[in-house]
């Protein structure tokens, strides 16, 4: 496989779950990042991994949890969600937080 | 903080007609993105600037670098129905050597006409 690959392409989740998103990325980068892309809002970054240490939390509320075990993995862990966090979540990875991000596909989730 | 301003926000195209889209910023960047989003798909980088006033090509796509470093556009040349979707620009900040995180427009959505 190449590029960025991002596990389940879409999943629906009541609102007492616990669920965990996934990201690969098998272009050799050593930066990750985790993206939430709403409707008529722009891209917000959420997390930023670089060389698996976690660099930037931009305020996002706690039932987010975000895990990178080495540097072509990247795990978001998701616990009592809010209907208002339904959204396409995007995983990217790009080397030394250079230009040119690489996004996997996302995955859509809905909160019921 | 940042935050880039796109425009149009939406448009719709004839097949073989010019299109143009830019995007300002209240910060200066060092660099500018362009990214296509396909329905279903992340964004795809199409044209990465460096240097102000720089012109760059992708095939039918060019985008160019404002000179003041605070804007950039892009146009497509005789679009084609894959052309549809919904573009990004993106600026990032190098400073002192630490590179800044990207920032995103809101997304210029290219529809064909009905």
């Amino acid at each position: 496989e190449t590029g960025v690959t991002q596990t389940p392409r879409h999943l629906v989740m009541g609102m007492t779950n616990k669920k965990s998103l996934k990201c690969e990325q098998h272009l050799g980068h050593n930066a990750m990042y985790w993206y939430k892309q709403s409707a008529k809002k722009p891209l917000e970054l959420m997390f930023v991994y670089n060389f698996k240490e976690q660099t930037e939390n931009n305020s996002v509320p706690s039932r987010f949890s975000p895990e990178c075990p080495n540097s072509s993995h990247l795990f978001l862990h998701l616990h009592t969600l809010q209907p208002e966090d339904s959204a396409l979540y995007l995983c990217a990875s790009s080397q030394e937080r250079s230009y040119g991000y690489t996004f996997g596909s996302g995955t859509r989730l809905t909160v019921v | 903080g940042q935050q880039l301003n796109q425009s149009p926000q939406s448009m719709f195209i004839q097949e073989g007609e010019d299109v143009s889209m830019n995007c300002t910023s209240s910060s200066i960047f060092n660099t500018w993105l362009w990214y296509k989003q396909d329905p279903g798909e992340g964004p795809v980088l199409l044209i990465a600037l460096y240097k102000a006033g720089e012109l760059t090509s992708n095939g039918r796509l060019t985008a160019q670098f404002g000179i003041t470093r605070k804007d950039s556009f892009l146009n497509i040349s005789a679009s084609i129905p894959s052309d549809v979707g919904i573009y990004f620009c993106a600026g990032q900040l190098t400073d002192g050597g630490s590179q800044g995180n990207l920032i995103f427009g809101k997304g210029t959505k290219l529809s064909v006409k009905p």
